[in-house]
């Protein structure tokens, strides 16, 4: 079973920031947080993923809490093109068959004009 | 971010017979890869991890002798499904990792499979 917990939809204007929260109580000390996201009929695709620190790229920002218990993905301005799920993923980052990832139902996010 | 090709796209197949599905990681060298299947409104399923020259390992519920997996080259993995039936149809994503560096993995595109 997937170990984190999110909202199963969100709503966002384009133009706005789309803040998408993911309960993960349970990580353990070595599991990253990974984020995904998967337009229709599509493979997924990587946005992001940190361990304790925040990070950024172009894409987008993970705030992960101070406990790592939850965490926040944020897109800072969020287009049409940005309407897909959402996938919020604690794993493993290591050699060999380590690193699989457990997909949960994810958030769908719907960017309207 | 790396290029995961996977192939044919989408398939529609004849009751009985086998597909196979390729995925390939085009500008790194994949020692894991994973397989995945996705029902409509539903999330990806792990159904297999495989390691370059070794057995594939099958989640519980999934059949090593119906899904069959080669892993034979850091580059490469292929996923027959024999004996193809109507319940089979879904949709297959494939991702790849480089295990030696703590990379994220990297999906296909995906393969539509129909079972007619």
């Amino acid at each position: 079973d997937a170990k984190t917990t999110q909202p199963p939809s969100m709503d966002c204007a384009e133009g706005r920031a789309a803040n998408l929260p993911c309960n993960h109580s349970t990580i353990s000390g070595n599991e990253y947080v990974y984020w995904y996201r998967q337009i229709h009929s599509q493979g997924p695709q990587y946005i992001i993923h940190g361990l304790k620190n925040n990070e950024t790229n172009e894409m987008a920002s993970l705030i992960i809490t101070e406990d790592r218990k939850s965490s926040t993905l944020i897109l800072p301005h969020a287009t049409l093109r940005d309407t897909a799920v959402y996938y919020c993923i604690v794993s493993l980052v290591y050699g060999g068959s380590q690193g699989n990832l457990i997909f949960g139902k994810g958030t769908k996010l719907s960017v309207k004009p | 971010g790396a290029v995961v090709s996977q192939h044919p796209s989408w398939v529609i197949c004849k009751s009985g017979t086998s597909v196979k599905i390729e995925c390939r990681s085009l500008d790194f060298q994949a020692t894991t890869m994973f397989w995945y299947r996705q029902f409509p409104k539903q999330s990806l399923m792990l159904m297999a991890t495989s390691n370059e020259g070794s057995k594939a390992t099958y989640e519980q519920g999934v059949e090593k002798d119906k899904f069959l997996i080669n892993h034979a080259s850091l580059t490469l993995s292929t996923l027959t499904v024999t004996s193809a039936h109507p319940e089979d149809s879904s949709f297959y994503i494939c991702s790849a990792r480089d295990g030696r560096k703590n990379t994220e993995a990297f999906f296909g595109q995906g393969t539509r499979l129909t079972v007619v």
